[in-house]
């Protein structure tokens, strides 16, 4: 079964609308982390926001903020007031419990955004 | 920038060779991972080393190969290329093991 599942392959979205990009993940461990990652076209993988499964509050970070929705298992990233520079591929990712060499993150297939001018 | 590098940034060579692909993890952050990004297989974690020790290992081959050095960066040896093997790889670093992991630009591998 998919671990991180993003199901909007691309979205296209007027310049200073807010949007949210879509991640439902699946896993048994009560401890858990979420990430979002931003890649340009420039290929390199940006860190965005981070979400504990423990947080009380939904995390933000500028113009980026997650809603973590617990019981049902999403972890939406929002961007508020969207600029050109955000047209990017968006990664959602999932840390499991940290036992002995289990951090490593699993990666859903990526929302392609596109914000049009 | 997140402070971790990779070199090379484009590698091309032929099937059959053998390339060497190093990570220079941030300042002070002891957990290296090296991760594979191809078209078909998205993003896969490869193998995890900490503090010299390999930790983790994930969907990475036989032929692939890594190590992680006293003054902490990180090679990852791939032989035997074969076209699958194109592909961007990325090393990431992390303070502690459970640190946000902060990704260096990748190296995009083109095997012809």
């Amino acid at each position: 079964a998919q671990k991180i599942t993003q199901t909007q392959p691309g979205m296209f979205v007027q310049e200073k609308e807010a949007v949210t990009l879509d991640c439902t993940y699946d896993t048994s461990d009560p401890s858990y982390g979420l990430f979002w990652y931003k890649q340009p076209s420039s290929g390199e993988m940006i860190f965005l926001i981070y979400q504990g499964s423990y947080d009380q509050q939904n995390a933000t970070e500028g113009r980026y903020s997650l809603n973590f929705q617990k019981a049902r298992k999403s972890a939406n990233l929002v961007i508020s007031a969207s600029q050109l520079g955000d047209s990017a591929m968006y990664f959602c990712a999932m840390r499991e419990a940290s036992y002995f060499g289990n951090e490593k993150l699993t990666f859903g297939t990526g929302t392609r955004l596109t914000i049009i001018p | 920038d997140s402070g971790v590098t990779q070199t090379p940034k484009h590698l091309i060579t032929a099937t059959g060779q053998r390339v060497t692909l190093r990570c220079s993890p941030r300042s002070g952050d002891l957990s290296v991972y090296w991760y594979q990004q191809s078209l078909d297989q998205g993003l896969q974690f490869l193998i995890q080393y900490y503090n010299g020790e390999e930790r983790a290992k994930g969907n990475i081959l036989e032929r692939f190969s890594a190590q992680q050095f006293p003054d902490l960066h990180s090679e990852l040896n791939l032989s035997s290329l074969e076209l699958g093997d194109s592909a961007l790889y990325f090393c990431a670093s992390s303070a502690v093991l459970t640190d946000t992991q902060y990704f260096g630009p990748g190296t995009r591998l083109t095997v012809l």
